[in-house]
C-alpha cells in the first residue's frame, strides 16, 4: 500500500482480555518498529524487526507483550491479560534497509483503552 | 543510553511569530537527528533531518542545525502559520544501536490567528 496501515484504529478491552494489533508496513520495507505512546508523551520504543528477525525487544514492558513478523511483512503485536496501564496508542513504523539516516514512516496508530 | 530532551510545552504563538523549540541529545555514537511532526488526527511524519555535525535540515520553512559541541538540534521557523499547529518531536537514530529511533516527549504548538 501507499503507507503504513494499522488495525484496529480503536480497541476497547476489558482488563484481563487478550488483544492483537496488526501492522501492514510499506511494501518492500525491511525494518519495522513498534512504539507505545502514552497520552501527552513521545513514542517509546518497544521492539524492532529486520525482515522476520526480531533484533531488539528490549522495550517490551513485560512478558505479556509479544510481537511477531513471521514472513517479514505484516506484523502483529499481542498483549495478553491486558492491564489498565497498557492503555496507550501503539504505533507501527517501517523503514528502508540501508538508509543511513533511518527515516521511519508511521501508521496512524491503534488506540487501546483497557477498562 | 541514548536519549532526547526537548522543550516542554505547550507553546502558543501568534501568526507570523518566530518559533524555537529546543532539543538536546545524549548518545554514545554518532547519531542522525530528526524532527517529526504530528498534525491533529494524523500519524507522525518526518519534518526534517540531519545526519552529521553542522548539517542543517530544512523543510516547509523550518530549520534545525546539528550542533555536536552543544549536543543540540533546535527547531526554528521565522514566521509561523496557523497550519503549523501540531505536536513536534525531536528524535535520534544511532547506527550503532540497530537504527532504532528514540523520541523526545513532544512539544505542542498552537498558532493563533
Amino acid at each position: 500500500g501507499a503507507g503504513v496501515s494499522q488495525s484496529p484504529r480503536y480497541k476497547v478491552a476489558k482488563r484481563g482480555q487478550d488483544v492483537a494489533l496488526r501492522c501492514d508496513p510499506i511494501s518492500g520495507h525491511v525494518s519495522l518498529f513498534w512504539y507505545q505512546q502514552a497520552l501527552g508523551q513521545g513514542p517509546e520504543f518497544l521492539t524492532y524487526f529486520q525482515n522476520e528477525a526480531q533484533l531488539d525487544k528490549s522495550g517490551l514492558p513485560s512478558d505479556r507483550f509479544f510481537a511477531e513478523r513471521p514472513e517479514g511483512s505484516v506484523s502483529t503485536l499481542k498483549i495478553q491479560r491486558t492491564q489498565q496501564e497498557d492503555s496507550a496508542v501503539y504505533l507501527c513504523a517501517s523503514g528502508r534497509q540501508g538508509r543511513v539516516a533511518g527515516e521511519l514512516f508511521f501508521g496512524e496508530g491503534s488506540r487501546l483503552t483497557v477498562l | 543510553g541514548d536519549s532526547v530532551t526537548q522543550m516542554e510545552g505547550p507553546v502558543t504563538l501568534s501568526e507570523e511569530a518566530f518559533l524555537t523549540i529546543n532539543c538536546t541529545y545524549t548518545a554514545t555514537g554518532y547519531p542522525s537527528l530528526f524532527w517529526y511532526v504530528q498534525y491533529p488526527g494524523e500519524g507522525l511524519q518526518l519534518l526534517l533531518k540531519a545526519t552529521k555535525a553542522d548539517d542543517k535540515g530544512s523543510n516547509k520553512g523550518f530549520e534545525a542545525t546539528y550542533r555536536k559541541e552543544t549536543t543540540s538540534f533546535h527547531l526554528e521557523k521565522g514566521s509561523v502559520q496557523v497550519s503549523d499547529s501540531a505536536v513536534y518531536f525531536c528524535a535520534l537514530s544511532d547506527r550503532h544501536n540497530n537504527n532504532d529511533m528514540r523520541f523526545g516527549a513532544g512539544t505542542r504548538l498552537t498558532v493563533k490567528p
